[in-house]
Formats: structure tokens, sequence, C-alpha cells
């Protein structure tokens, strides 16, 4: 089975110029969520979708914006690019949004694609 | 807003010694998933704990959950230079966010 997929795998940018980023999630996941990644804040959840639904949204501001299509895959967009916005977007998949308690515990692991090294310059 | 604090953000061992990470929630978990980020790589799904007080173990890894489920540790005993990398738990609360931990990077001193 193939892993998640993130295309490209670097990306340069100017600042103002606007990006998408594309994830394929693992055949038979419907849930994907990006993060983004810096060396000094960790990972920071951008926002997750199931069956073409944005579920849960992080603290980012409107100029970071996602979708998900039919098939599940799905692509965040950054506008007007900030300097800040450097940084490594990781896109994880799982069969099932976030579930509480103890039922059906293996659906939602999430599972990381290699992610989009991202520098704005 | 919910959080998930974890200690501490580096630690600094000799190869052989024990090595601890620890995260606590500003509320109560559903569950707590625990994951490895090799040094260049993504993060890698390691262990889910859902009962109140469960205590799992991979070879040198234990992983405890509290009596609250408030918070969660995972200990390495005599740890390897496989063990190198940044370990992130991460919460479920109860609005199925997933809340991840800053993560704590293991490093082995030469």
């Amino acid at each position: 089975k193939a892993g998640v997929t993130q295309t490209p795998r670097y990306l340069i940018k100017t600042r103002g110029q606007q990006v998408t980023l594309s994830c394929s999630p693992i055949s038979g996941h419907r849930s994907v969520s990006w993060y983004q990644q810096t060396p000094g804040q960790g990972l920071q959840f951008l926002f997750e979708y199931f069956s073409e639904t944005q579920r849960n949204k992080g603290n980012f501001p409107g100029r970071f914006s996602g979708r998900q299509f039919s098939n599940s895959r799905s692509e965040m967009n950054v506008s007007t690019l900030e300097l800040g916005d450097s940084a490594l977007y990781l896109c994880a998949s799982s069969r099932e949004p976030g579930l509480a308690g103890g039922g059906f515990l293996a659906k939602n692991i999430q599972y990381f694609g290699a992610g989009t090294r991202l520098s704005v310059l | 807003g919910q959080q998930v604090m974890q200690i501490p953000q580096y630690q600094h061992v000799q190869e052989g010694e024990d090595f601890t990470t620890y995260c606590n929630s500003s509320t109560t978990l559903s569950n707590i998933q625990w994951y490895k980020q090799r040094p260049g790589g993504h993060p890698v799904f390691l262990i889910q704990l859902v009962k109140s007080g469960e205590v799992k173990k991979q070879k040198r890894l234990t992983f405890q959950f509290g009596e609250a489920k408030k918070n969660s540790s995972l200990h390495i005993t005599a740890t390897q230079t496989t063990d190198v990398g940044t370990y992130f738990c991460a919460g479920r609360s109860s609005n199925y966010q997933l809340i991840w931990g800053a993560g704590t990077k293991l490093i082995i001193k030469p």
C-alpha cells in the first residue's frame, strides 16, 4: 500500500506570492490533517478534513485555507506569503477522524507524508 | 484553549542512560498517542493509550496514561543511538481534535 504522498517536496517562493500544496492520502483513508512544523514551534495544527468537510481548524490566519476532494486528496493554499510562513508542511491521513473513547482505535492513527518544505524569500 | 504541555524540550543522555518525557493536559483526554520523528523525517506513530492508568510496553519503551487521563509519559530504558529523534505526544480532546505537545528531542552525547 502506498503511503501518504505530498507534492512538491520543496518549494521556493517570494513574499506576497501564493502557494498550493497537495496531499494524497493512503488508499482508503478519508481524513486528512495538515500541520506546520518550524524548529521553534513544533507541530502546529492547521486543519482537518473528512468527506470534503473541514472538521477542525487551528489558530492560523485566513491566508491559510484548504479543501478536500471526493477522492480524499487534499490541497492547502497559502496566499500573500510572508517570511514567517517558511516551514515544513506535513500532511497526515487516517481512516477516520478523531474518535473518542476506546472504539475503533486503529482508525484515527495519523500517517504522515514526507512533507513539503516551503522557503519564502 | 486546550493545551498539552510536554517537557523537557531537550534531553541529553549518554548512550545506555534512561530517558523520560512527560505530557500534561489542561483537560481530560479521550486518548493519547505517541509519535517519533527521526532527524530529517516525519512523525511515525508509536502507540495509543486509551484507558485510565494504562501502561504499555514496547521492548525498551514504556508508556503510561495517568489515572485522571490528563497526563502521560514515555520512558526509554538504556537508550541506544537508534532512539535519537523527537518524541511527540498528541492527546485527543473532547471535541475530537488532536492536540500536540511541543515534543522532546532526545540527544545522545558522544
